[in-house]
């Protein structure tokens, strides 16, 4: 079965400052890969994802996320943060081949972004 | 991109009482889910919702607790019954094209249990 680690439970950047997200999956072949943000009281919003091609994916927000195998990751990273990009942002896992079509999500990274 | 409506999207409900979540979405899809989130957690999977047929629960869920039906390819609906203050939690639709690339959320139902 699929897995999802987001090892940073919270960050806290200075606005302007560069952010990266680690998300790490575990799953046997290629899987699909998703990044979603969720702001306080709000559902989820896809920024990007990942199912071939160019590892490197552009999303929508100036953000972007690389799709490393040798790693088993899909960090998500935006060079410049803004003070509304403060956010929940989840990683997921998708895989058609397993006959599971709902995606896994990993626990979510808490961004905090300081003036 | 399909558009997801969830109704209602919070309430507050009485211990012992159920609420039925109504989710719309503007295109057939072929997948329909439930996903549960509690507070200051990540999203489980609840249930995929089968169109004319009895929903396919995960461990932990069970289908007296949490009816779903799927009448058609657009519409889907989560009861969440006999309430206690441990189902307070936001409730999300989520719905599947063809390809599982393709992966769509409702703005979620925020449920508080009193």
């Amino acid at each position: 079965a699929q897995s999802v680690t987001q090892p940073d439970i919270h960050i806290t950047v200075s606005e302007g400052a560069s952010l990266e997200l680690r998300c790490n999956y575990s799953y046997g072949a290629t899987p699909y890969l998703f990044w979603y943000v969720q702001s306080p009281g709000q559902g989820l919003q896809l920024l990007l994802k990942y199912f071939s091609g160019d590892t490197l994916v552009q999303g929508i927000k100036g953000f972007e996320a690389e799709f490393k195998r040798s790693q088993s990751s899909f960090n998500l990273r935006k060079p410049s943060v803004h003070w509304s990009d403060a956010a929940e942002y989840f990683c997921a896992v998708g895989a058609l081949d397993t006959g599971r079509r709902a995606l896994t999500f990993g626990s979510g990274t808490r961004l905090q972004v300081q003036p | 991109s399909a558009v997801i409506s969830q109704k209602p999207s919070r309430d507050i409900c009485q211990r012992g009482t159920s609420l039925t979540i109504q989710c719309q979405v503007d295109s057939q899809v072929t997948m329909m889910f439930w996903y549960r989130q509690q507070p200051g957690q990540s999203l489980t999977l609840i249930a995929t919702a089968n169109q004319g047929s009895e929903a396919t629960y995960e461990s932990g869920f069970v289908i007296d607790k949490f009816p779903i039906s799927r009448p058609n390819l657009t519409f889907s609906t989560l009861t969440v019954s006999n309430m206690s203050p441990e189902d307070s939690s936001i409730y999300l639709c989520s719905a599947q094209g063809a390809k599982v690339t393709e992966a769509f959320f409702g703005q979620g139902t925020r449920l508080t249990v009193v």
